[in-house]
């Protein structure tokens, strides 16, 4: 099993649409997680740092499972602009002893907002 | 204007020949980081630095070197011992220890694209 799995897509929704993002992780000692975003050829740029249950920022809003191991990422009245690779990303080496942390990205999930 | 720099945007070379890839940030952060990104796959961690002068291996650090020598700069050379240095780099860097490891935010800087031939 991958240490974080996404549905890779593409997600083709119409502009006004919502649309939902899974993601699945394995290391159940994971102590945050974080969504990025990615457009093409681009790096890849923070959207939302998950550190409890959840977390919403306008039209974002993540969800946070830690009992299944599982985090959204809702996206509602989508954009053209909000079309680019969703990256689910897991904190899996942090501690509070020192240790560096360690993220483990998801390969990512492709969005296309329409007219 | 705070954030990190990574320099040249795209860089070619001949096989057999070793090359360093700049990233400089001024965003004070005491921690930086090198992946790789290939095609369909997510992000890979090649070398990673908690602080000045020290730094550790990643998931795949084999034909890759390392140097930190200053908080600002973490350049990484991709040495000819790299079977498939063809791909894309990215330098990132976060507060590290000082903002708790465990809610340890990284911000990534614009890349270097890297072909080889």
């Amino acid at each position: 099993r991958k240490e974080v799995e996404q549905d890779p897509g593409p997600f083709n929704v119409p502009e006004g649409a919502t649309v939902a993002f899974n993601c699945t992780y394995s290391n159940s000692a994971s102590q945050s997680f974080f969504w990025y975003r990615q457009d093409c050829r681009k790096e890849p740029k923070l959207l939302m740092s998950v550190y409890s249950s959840g977390n919403e920022d306008g039209r974002f809003t993540a969800q946070l499972n830690r009992a299944s191991q599982y985090i959204s990422l809702l996206i509602r009245d989508s954009k053209l602009s909000d079309s680019a690779t969703y990256l689910c990303v897991v904190n899996t080496g942090a501690s509070y002893t020192g240790t560096a942390s360690k993220l483990t990205f998801g390969t990512g999930t492709r969005l296309q907002v329409t007219l | 204007d705070g954030g990190i720099t990574q320099s040249p945007k795209y860089l070619f070379r001949k096989e057999g020949q070793n090359v360093t890839l700049s990233c400089e940030q001024n965003l004070n952060h005491d921690a930086m980081y090198w992946y790789r990104q290939d095609p369909g796959q997510g992000l890979r961690l090649i070398y990673y630095s908690q602080i000045v002068n020290d730094f550790q291996k990643g998931d795949i650090a084999e034909g890759y070197s390392v140097s930190r020598e200053k908080k600002e700069s973490f350049p990484l050379t991709v040495t000819s011992a790299q079977k498939n240095p063809t791909a894309f780099y990215l330098c990132a860097s976060s507060f590290g220890l000082a903002g708790g490891w465990g809610y340890d935010e990284q911000y990534f800087g614009p890349g270097t694209r890297l072909t080889v031939t």
